[in-house]
């Protein structure tokens, strides 16, 4: 069974882009989770999308924003990208968001801002 | 508010049996998981407790008190492969979200 897949592994980017992220969940998983890992820090909470709704969001500023498809599939956009931005962003997924299912990472995508 | 607490580092000999411990505050409370990350990978899935008590899975074996908003996780037979980070994390009901501690970095030496 194939686990959760993200998209770009890499990515150069120059300040002021705009990155996007794509992440296909676990077969049968309706729950996506997105979180930001700076190089030496905890996982910071970004956003979560169950049936294709925006659940909740982390203390993050608008310009990180994203959606949930129909087959469950999701993307992160991060619009006007700072240097800081650099950082790993993981996603995961998990049944049934709020149920305490286990939730399964994806091997993250390390985006680059110069 | 929320607050998840784990030591920054321990380290260890290979062989020996080593704790690390987590306390955490939150709103509303669905079970904690522990994590481990290679440096560079991902997080992988170690254990989950809902209920108080004492998880046991191979070498690894987690302890919840809710009451006491505490949990540990045990290592024992400690192999270099090991050597990783740590993460709690708790799925806070309240906030609907899985939150994460700062993780623990162990380091196993010969």
């Amino acid at each position: 069974e194939a686990g959760v897949t993200q998209s770009p592994t890499h990515l150069i980017k120059t300040r002021g882009q705009q990155a996007t992220l794509r992440c296909s969940p676990i077969s049968g998983h309706t729950s996506v989770y997105w979180y930001q890992q700076a190089l030496g820090l905890g996982l910071q909470f970004l956003l979560w999308y169950d049936e294709g709704e925006e659940r909740n969001r982390g203390n993050f500023p608008p310009r990180f924003s994203g959606r949930q498809f129909p087959n469950y599939s999701s993307e992160l956009n991060v619009n006007a990208l700072e240097l800081e931005d650099s950082a790993l962003y993981l996603c995961a997924s998990s049944l049934l968001g709020n149920s305490g299912n286990t939730i399964y990472f994806g091997e993250g995508s390390w985006p680059t801002v110069v | 508010g929320q607050n998840i607490d784990q030591p920054t580092e321990m380290t260890a000999t290979e062989g020996a049996i080593v704790q690390i411990n987590c306390t955490y505050q939150t709103s509303g409370f669905n079970g904690l998981f522990w994590y481990q990350q290679h440096a560079g990978e991902a997080p992988t899935f170690l254990s989950y407790n809902v209920l108080d008590g004492l998880e046991e899975k191979g070498r690894f074996s987690s302890f919840l008190s809710r009451s006491k908003g505490y949990s540990y996780l045990l290592l024992k037979e400690l192999q270099m492969k090991d050597s990783a980070s740590y993460l709690c994390a708790v799925f806070s009901g309240g906030y609907n979200k899985l939150i994460f501690g700062a993780g623990t970095r162990l380091a196993v030496h010969p």
